[in-house]
């Protein structure tokens, strides 16, 4: 079974700081989507990386897939309180008809 | 805006009771998921309809169904309900029927077991 493990599960911080959050499995992903969810709304789609090594920039979301295709991570600079939401990591499973989703880490950036 | 319409938006209701989930997916998506977001649990992925064939199954239980339509909407059956069953339910839509696409989810139905 493909699992998406996040870490750190919740993150408190200060805005202006800077910060990662990370996705891991023990299998191999064709791609990796990162999703940003707010209370009262479905997930929304912030980036889809597909090849081994690939860093996409989204303002001030960077985003890296790793070489071998079974880890991500997102990095937010400068933290603003607009960036506070539920950060979802999800890939495809083998067979494709699926998209599996990781646990999430909730993340809080106070004024 | 997503283009996803999901209702009815709540939902309370008794324990064995059946209710109807209802989504319409974005204009020319032809697949349509569906999960389930429990506080402890994360997004659950239940089943996935391509262009009104069922095409890979979650950890769905028995009580629950489901079926797209030839309009493309669909529909979440949930019988016997249970306590447990109260969760956030999303649908989600793309346009290919491979999972490496891009899912458009609605604003959920937030089901409430009493």
């Amino acid at each position: 079974t493909q699992l998406l493990e996040q870490s750190p599960q919740f993150l408190s911080i200060q805005e202006g700081e800077n910060l990662t959050v990370y996705c891991n499995s023990s299998s191999v992903f064709s791609s990796l989507q990162w999703y940003r969810q707010e209370p009262g709304e479905g997930p929304v789609l912030l980036v889809t990386v597909v090849t081994g090594g690939e860093v996409k920039k989204l303002k001030r979301l960077t985003f890296q897939f790793g070489d071998a295709r079974k880890d991500s991570s997102l990095h937010i600079t400068a933290a603003q309180p607009g960036d506070t939401g539920l950060y979802l990591c999800a890939g495809p499973n083998t067979g494709g008809f699926k998209t599996i989703f990781g646990a999430g880490t909730r993340l809080f950036v106070k004024a | 805006d997503s283009g996803v319409t999901q209702t009815p938006k709540h939902l309370i209701t008794a324990t064995g009771q059946r209710v109807t989930l209802r989504c319409s997916p974005r204009s020319g998506d032809l697949s349509v998921y569906w999960y389930q977001q429990s506080l402890d649990q994360g997004l659950q992925f239940l089943i996935h309809y391509y262009n009104g064939e069922e095409r890979a199954k979650g950890n769905i239980l028995e009580r629950f169904s489901a079926q797209q339509f030839p309009d493309l909407h669909s529909e979440l059956n949930l019988s016997s309900l249970e306590l447990g069953d109260s969760a956030l339910y999303f649908c989600a839509s793309s346009v290919a029927g491979e999972s490496n696409s891009p899912l458009h989810f609605g604003n959920g139905t937030r089901l409430t077991v009493t």
